[in-house]
């Protein structure tokens, strides 16, 4: 099956700063999506990006198909980014059967 | 509008049981997918219902089977517990697509003992 690979595993912040998560993946894909899952649990659908850019105020999302991955910017971060962020991807052609990364885990701190 | 509720929120079983998960979805969403999360294995996809009907399907054994009912509504089951179907279990609505945003609910936590 595809291979989803998220880098840094780990990421810690003060409050203010800017960060770049990765998602790298092995095959074709028509779908890509990052989540953010808060330290309650809660999941948020952040964006579906299969190609192109997209911002949604401090955060944006580049998926460069051609080149199997995407990025996930988090601008001038606050406490509340702090979680797990996911990227979830499915193969083209056919049923949608999403694949997870392991995800990012991201503290920041005041 | 409301947003997606799940029911129970927490469960507690034992090995060889059953159990019965349901998930009402935002109001007019057809769409409700399913999710297990583990620590071993992170997010996985179980399934996906629209309109009454099981459209997608991830890689779990037939213990895992799902349904949906005309409201929308939908309950999934695991039979014959393991220890290793312990873990969160998510369910997620969307207007019709899976390129439309997913809403997902809080989640039930089943431990099996």
């Amino acid at each position: 099956g595809i291979q989803v690979e998220q880098s840094p595993p780990d990421l810690i912040l003060q409050e203010g700063a800017n960060s770049t998560l990765r998602c790298n993946f092995s095959d074709s894909v028509n779908n890509l999506q990052w989540f953010h899952q808060n330290p309650w649990g809660q999941l948020i659908n952040l964006f579906y990006i299969p190609s192109g850019t997209k911002q949604n105020g401090r955060l944006s999302a580049t998926t460069v198909a051609t080149e199997r991955y995407s990025l996930l910017y988090i601008s001038s971060s606050q406490t509340t980014d702090s979680g797990v962020y996911f990227c979830a991807v499915a193969l083209s052609g056919g049923s949608y059967i999403p694949t997870f990364g392991r995800g990012t885990s991201l503290i920041v701190h005041p | 509008k409301a947003g997606v509720t799940q029911t129970p929120r927490y469960l507690i079983k034992t090995r060889g049981q059953q159990v019965t998960l349901s998930c009402s979805p935002i109001s007019g969403h057809r769409s409700v997918s399913w999710y297990q999360q583990t620590p071993g294995q992170g997010l996985q996809f179980l399934f996906e219902y629209f309109s009454e009907t099981q459209r997608n399907k991830g890689n779990f054994p037939g213990r895992f089977s799902g349904r949906q009912f005309s409201n929308s509504r939908s309950e999934m089951n695991v039979s014959t517990l393991e220890l290793g179907d312990s873990a969160l279990y998510l369910c997620a609505s969307s207007s019709e697509r899976s390129t439309d945003t997913q809403y997902f609910g809080p989640g039930t936590r089943l431990t099996v003992l």
